[in-house]
């Protein structure tokens, strides 16, 4: 499978704990995103990332949310001190970073997180 | 900054009919793209079709067109002959044409199609 991955597809968490998830992005792709949607709402961005340099970071992304991207390869995002504010799905999709609009954003499965 | 929202929460239509989604957006750019995800049951984003801002012809992609009204700023996705597979979540996309921008998407809210047998 040559998609973009996600691990775990569903964590549950109670409220204080730390939790990790994963993104494997396409190979050859060199930009990464990530985006949390809320339930029965449209994606919002988090942060990208061009190779291993995070970019940008929406000011959706608290102190408590910190992603990485070491190597340029697979990213981490990873949230501290769990609220139940944060229980939603977590989107990652990479693209080539082209200019252009066929530079397609290809979107993992996500993570569902469920903070009890 | 950019939004975009899609006044229609759920949209029904019986299978090889016709259903029209509408998306309007709000942004002081010029150049930009426009974007139609979808999101199936399974929930893994899908692109169904782009349009370019400076590009007045309407995207067509096999059933699927838009109507793109620039100075209206509305961008409207048509399934034709709407199958049992279109049965999903749609999303309209928002992205700044400079790639210094990063390339990321502003969403609207969703609207959920149902296709009836």
């Amino acid at each position: 499978d040559t998609g973009v991955s996600q691990d775990p597809r569903h964590k549950i968490t109670k409220r204080g704990q730390n939790v990790t998830f994963r993104c494997d992005p396409i190979s050859e792709h060199n930009r990464l995103y990530w985006y949390r949607q809320t339930l029965g709402q449209g994606p919002e961005f988090l942060t990208y990332f061009q190779n291993e340099a995070q970019l940008e970071k929406s000011r959706l992304l608290s102190d408590r949310f910190s992603a990485e991207r070491p190597k340029g390869s697979f990213s981490t995002l990873e949230i501290q001190r769990t609220e139940q504010g944060d229980s939603a799905m977590y989107l990652c999709a990479s693209s080539m970073g082209l200019a252009g609009p066929y530079n397609e954003q290809f979107f993992g499965p996500g993570t569902r997180l469920t903070v009890l | 900054a950019q939004t975009v929202t899609q006044s229609q929460p759920e949209m029904s239509v019986q299978e090889a009919e016709t259903v029209t989604l509408s998306c309007t957006y709000d942004t002081s750019e010029s150049d930009y793209y426009l974007f139609w995800y979808k999101q199936p049951p399974s929930r893994q984003m899908i692109l169904v079709i782009r349009q370019e801002a400076y590009k007045q012809q309407n995207a067509t992609e096999n059933r699927f067109s838009v109507n793109f009204q620039k100075a209206a700023k509305s961008f409207s996705l048509k399934i034709s002959d709407s199958q049992l597979g279109d049965a999903a979540m749609y999303f309209c996309a928002y992205r700044s044409a400079p790639r210094a921008a990063g390339n990321k998407l502003t969403f609207g809210g969703g609207t959920r199609v149902l296709v009836k047998p």
